[in-house]
């Protein structure tokens, strides 16, 4: 599986649009790229995933560079509810688990 | 209706002591998890069941054994707990082959 790079932490000020970055330069063709959050003593929770194309849901938006060796998670309007610890994961169909790095502290301040 | 429940939430106990950590799912999927995340906050896959079948088993002390009565269900027992098994266990359920994890909200063990 690639191996993904994050920044420790960030901080975004509420209202503001988050942009979480993330390096996996060496991903290969079949890895997706993945991303979840973990709020603070909750369980981690799926935000996105995507391969080539960017993509948006409800929570985020994934831009993938034409190369994919990088990625950001992009909160569009950041709240308070928002600061967590986000994991980018890279993996190929069928792994058979979920890996996770030490992500990106991210503080949204008021 | 929580999606993955896990019982209980918080779990206080001496050294030497077993104990079961319970979890269930209402999602209709087939695989179910058990990761451990320690007080480096490292969230490390322990155990994993698809259909009542062990797939994944890392390397963890034969203390903990997991039981999967059926796929709805997926049960961590620890024998002779010791103090560094104090950690956030989490039980997560998906689809075989999806990486779309739900979570449950933890449980919190403290061995003393």
């Amino acid at each position: 599986d690639a191996k993904t790079t994050q920044p420790p932490s960030m901080d975004c000020a509420e209202g503001r649009a988050a942009n979480l970055p993330c390096n996996h330069s060496t991903i290969s063709g079949n890895e997706y790229v993945y991303w979840y959050r973990q709020i603070h003593s909750q369980g981690p929770q799926y935000i996105i995933h995507g391969l080539k194309n960017n993509e948006t849901n409800e929570m985020a938006s994934l831009i993938i560079t034409e190369d994919r060796k990088s990625s950001t998670l992009i909160l569009p309007h950041a709240t308070l509810r928002d600061t967590a610890v986000y994991y980018c994961i890279a993996l190929p169909e069928g792994a058979q688990k979920l890996v996770f790095g030490q992500g990106t502290r991210l503080t949204i301040n008021p | 209706d929580t999606a993955v429940s896990q019982t209980p939430k918080y779990l206080v106990t001496q050294m030497g002591n077993d104990k079961s950590i319970k979890c269930e799912q209402n999602l209709g999927h087939d695989t179910m998890y058990w990761y451990k995340q320690d007080s480096k906050k490292f969230l490390k896959i322990m155990f994993s069941y698809n259909n009542k079948e062990l797939i994944i088993n890392e390397t963890v002390p034969n203390r903990f054994s997991p039981k999967s009565p059926d796929k709805a269900h997926l049960n961590l027992h620890i024998n002779s707990l010791e103090l560094g098994d104090s950690a956030v266990y989490f039980c997560a359920s998906s689809h075989l082959g999806s990486y779309g994890y739900t979570f449950g909200s933890g449980t919190r063990l403290t061995v003393v």
